[in-house]
């Protein structure tokens, strides 16, 4: 069983959807959770950072995160079509900060 | 966040061969590390690139096929050495600037092998 599991997709939805990510994982000590995005080509940009459990907002995004169920979402309002890209969740233990577990991605195509 | 250049974007190798990927960020950072991106899976952190001392390497990673050099606060080299077909992948370098601060990423160095 993977660390950290994650729905590769793809997820096709009509532009303005709202789209929801999901990723599951095995870890307790995963303490800080982020979701990035990897256009074609690109390196991952940095979406959230979230510390333990909780929600967090930016624009059209949020970030949700509950430790008791070992269960992290990325939900994306208003969705567009430059959102088509490919989401990829990520997780560290605060003993080890700086080693990243990360998801396979899950594949996202709005449609115009 | 940090503006990270690697060089080259891509590259098309040898089986037996070398290649050195290079990692320029434009202010100093704490900590650079190296991961590795298959297609399919998830990326993997290769090592920690330590600066003045030697790399600290992830299980199933080792100094003589990945050597990493960081001679300062804004550089770092990762060398695949005798490359072989399954050594093809994305090779992403990120910088953290500080404590508790994320993770950011360059675009990656998309390396095949022939």
């Amino acid at each position: 069983q993977k660390e950290v599991e994650q729905d590769p997709g793809p997820l096709s939805v009509p532009e303005g959807a709202i789209v929801s990510l999901n990723c599951t994982y095995s870890n307790s000590a995963f303490q800080y959770f982020m979701w990035y995005r990897q256009y074609s080509r690109k390196g991952p940009e940095l979406l959230m950072y979230t510390y333990s459990s909780g929600n967090k907002e930016d624009g059209r995004f949020t970030a949700q995160v509950d430790k008791s169920s070992k269960y992290i979402s990325l939900f994306i309002r208003d969705s567009q079509p430059s959102d088509s890209a490919t989401y990829l969740c990520a997780m560290s233990e605060a003993s080890s900060g700086d080693k990243l577990t990360f998801g396979t991605g899950t594949r996202l195509a709005v449609r115009p | 966040s940090a503006v990270i250049s690697q060089k080259p974007s891509r590259d098309i190798c040898q089986r037996g061969t070398s290649l050195t990927i290079q990692c320029q960020v434009d202010s100093q950072v704490t900590m650079m590390f190296w991961y590795r991106q298959q297609p399919g899976q998830s990326l993997t952190l290769i090592a920690t690139a330590n600066q003045g001392s030697e790399a600290t390497y992830e299980s199933g990673f080792v100094i003589d096929k990945f050597p990493i050099s960081r001679p300062n606060l804004t550089f770092s080299t990762l060398t695949v050495s005798n490359m072989s077909p399954e050594d093809s992948s994305i090779y992403l370098c990120s910088v953290r600037s500080g404590n508790n601060q994320p993770q950011h990423f360059g675009d990656g160095t998309r390396l095949s092998i022939l």
